[in-house]
């Protein structure tokens, strides 16, 4: 039983494409988020939904796009890959938006080439 | 906004011994400061969090302190083990906003 899980785990694909990365979550909570992780291992956060609506949305090129359908699910759309986008990126979730622990996704290896 | 500061980036220990690994933050509105382990390749995962109401939490081998007047907040681990050898990330935040985490320290636990 997977609280926080992610598809795909590993990407790899040429700069220009377009591509996403889904989450979901098991746990019933309200609040999910986007990391990203550079290869200096810096965690960053990218976007945070709460009940499907977003509440962060910190400053993250427009190429990138946060789709909630629902309040267990939060895609990661990303359009015109650039080499820089190559990273780590982690989905969490947590009960609320109060500030109490987060449950992070396995993560997605993104390689831009 | 809030800005995190974590030091050393790189701690190499003896196993047995203890580890220190210290955070400072800006916010003085901060009141939550949770700890995340992440071994390689894995996830972070929380190991102790503490709120602003509390000076120190302790579990098991690891505790945390916490100096709302100084504005910084340390992790102890005790007899360390070479499984605890990971990178460590400590965070801050004030209700309703985001995590900030610090850069992270890389602990190595030699036997």
């Amino acid at each position: 039983d997977t609280a926080v899980s992610q598809t795909p785990k590993y990407l790899v694909t040429q700069m220009g494409n377009d591509k996403s990365i889904k989450c979901e979550q098991n746990l019933g909570h309200d609040t999910m988020y986007w990391y990203k992780q550079d290869s200096k291992k810096f965690l960053k956060i990218m976007f945070s939904y709460n009940n499907k609506e977003l509440i962060i949305n910190e400053t993250v090129p427009n190429r990138f796009s946060p789709k909630s359908p629902d309040k267990a699910h939060l895609n990661l759309h990303i359009n015109s890959l650039e080499l820089g986008d190559s990273a780590v990126y982690f989905c969490a979730s947590s009960p609320t938006q109060v500030a109490n622990e987060q449950f992070f996704g396995p993560g997605t290896r993104l390689t831009v080439l | 906004g809030e800005n995190v500061e974590q030091h050393p980036s790189t701690l190499s220990v003896q196993e047995g011994d203890s580890a220190v690994i210290k955070c400072t933050y800006s916010d003085s509105a901060s009141n939550y400061f949770p700890w995340y382990k992440q071994e390689l390749g894995k996830r972070p995962q929380l190991i102790i969090d503490i709120r602003s109401n509390v000076g120190e939490k302790k579990d098991q081998r690891i505790a945390v302190t916490l100096n709302k007047t100084a504005k910084h907040f340390s992790l102890h681990i005790t007899e360390t083990q070479p499984e605890d050898s990971a990178v460590y990330f400590c965070a801050a935040s004030r209700s309703f906003q985001k995590l900030v985490f610090g850069t992270g320290t890389r602990l190595l636990v030699s036997p």
